[in-house]
């Protein structure tokens, strides 16, 4: 069974320009949770979709959006890019929800903010 | 506010002895507890959890100890072995909440 797929890898980009990430989730699994891992903030929760919904959204200003498609892949976008932006962007997903179970990660997007 | 706090960010064990994670919360709605290992490059992976009717979990050579009354719990991990150096990170889960992570804490285990 293939893993949460996340891509690109790493990614550089400038300020003022936008990103989209993208994350395949484990087939059959319908929540997808976004983190950030910065070295000083361990992991934050950004949002978290469940059947194409957003059902929880971390403290993060509205430059951060999401969406989940139909086949429960979703992408993550960031617009305006500032440098405290680069980060390790890591999706997870569960069968179920991120609120009772544990979630598995895909290896994560590296951003980078020049 | 940090819900959930590793207040060690780095550790160094020797190769055969015990290492030992701390993590306390706050949030007293916190229901289920979860530790993470995290190699560079790779997304973090599941490694052990409790609930909060529980006070000990034990899975080979990692066991997970939780105080709900102190609002502690702790990761032992024996022996310690090379492989095991890596980023821990605790989590914890409840009133419908998402995931809530602690900043982790480095372990090295020295051979």
């Amino acid at each position: 069974k293939a893993g949460v797929t996340q891509t690109p890898r790493y990614l550089i980009k400038t300020r003022g320009q936008q990103v989209t990430l993208s994350c395949s989730p484990i087939s059959g699994h319908r929540s997808v949770s976004w983190y950030q891992q910065t070295p000083g903030q361990g992991l934050q929760f950004l949002f978290e979709y469940f059947s194409e919904t957003q059902r929880n959204k971390g403290n993060f200003p509205g430059r951060f959006s999401g969406r989940q498609f139909s086949n429960s892949r979703s992408e993550m976008n960031v617009s305006t890019l500032e440098l405290g932006d680069s980060a390790l962007y890591l999706c997870a997903s569960s069968l179920r929800g991120a609120d009772g179970e544990k979630l598995f990660f895909g290896s994560g997007t590296q951003l980078s903010v020049l | 506010d940090q819900q959930v706090k590793q207040n060690s960010p780095s550790l160094s064990v020797q190769e055969g002895r015990i290492s030992i994670l701390n993590c306390d919360y706050t949030n007293s709605m916190f229901d289920y507890f979860l530790w993470y290992k995290k190699y560079p490059a790779e997304g973090p992976t599941f490694l052990i959890s409790i609930s909060s009717i529980k006070d000990k979990n034990e899975d080979g050579r990692f066991t997970v100890f939780l105080n709900k009354s102190a609002k502690h719990l702790s990761l032992h991990i024996v022996p310690s072995q090379p492989g095991d150096s890596a980023v821990y990170f605790c989590a914890a889960i409840g009133g419908n909440t998402p995931l809530v992570f602690g900043k982790g804490t480095r372990l090295s285990v020295i051979a």
